[in-house]
């Protein structure tokens, strides 16, 4: 079956504009997470979905980066006025809370130029 | 709150040698336990994982863990690495049954040595 897919794969930007990152969550996966992978280093996570609950965002680094899930389903990751230090791979993952296994996306490996 | 910490950053090992990943959780509630491998350039996939039932896991290409309630520990084990379990190993934690967050350790880097 489908697995969670992002888009796009790869995405380079300059410094200062803005960049979506989108999720496409496996169907009927109602907790949708989002983690930064920098090189060589681990899971930062970032913000979590779980139903209509309100998300949680503890783990956003600053006000420039904001998440929403449009209809329980597609997650959008929006980062403004890029910097070079949001290089990174963005992962998405969707659970199905009974279980709380994790799957994961291939990522988006962001390059801010 | 819980939280993962997983000691070595990175262990090496010799080809055929016991693997050995130390993983300590802290929950106030049963927990569910997993461990993820993320090989070279590729993306996270479940080792295995414990939900309660036995305490030890199997999961796979020969990996097994643990669960010990009294030492909070979800050590991952194989008796015999292989070059192709050079990989990054992420412990991760919730809490039993709830809609809480999954938690991750830090990782530990494993590099086999021919």
């Amino acid at each position: 079956g489908a697995g969670v897919s992002q888009s796009p794969s790869n995405k380079v930007t300059e410094k200062g504009k803005d960049v979506e990152l989108r999720c496409d969550p496996i169907s009927g996966h109602t907790a949708l997470y989002w983690y930064r992978q920098s090189l060589g280093q681990g899971l930062e996570f970032l913000i979590y979905f779980q139903g209509n609950s309100a998300p949680d965002k503890s783990g956003l680094p600053s006000d420039r980066f904001s998440a929403e899930r449009t209809g329980g389903s597609v997650s959008t990751l929006t980062i403004q006025r890029t910097q070079q230090e949001d290089s990174a791979v963005y992962l998405c993952a969707s659970s199905d809370p009974g279980t709380s296994e994790q799957y994961f996306g291939p990522g988006t490996r962001l390059t801010v130029t | 709150a819980q939280s993962v910490t997983q000691l070595g950053s990175h262990v090496s090992v010799s080809e055929g040698a016991l693997v050995l990943l130390r993983c300590n959780y802290s929950s106030s509630v049963p927990p569910y336990l997993f461990w993820y491998v993320q090989y070279p350039n590729q993306g996270l996939q479940l080792l295995l994982k414990y939900t309660s039932a036995a305490t030890l896991v199997k999961g796979i290409n020969g990996f097994e863990a643990e669960f010990k309630k009294s030492e909070t520990s979800f050590h991952l084990t194989k008796p015999s690495a292989h070059m192709s379990d050079a990989a990054e190993y992420f412990c991760a934690v919730t809490k039993k049954t709830s809609y809480d967050k999954v938690i991750f350790g830090p990782g530990t880097s494993l590099s086999v040595i021919p």
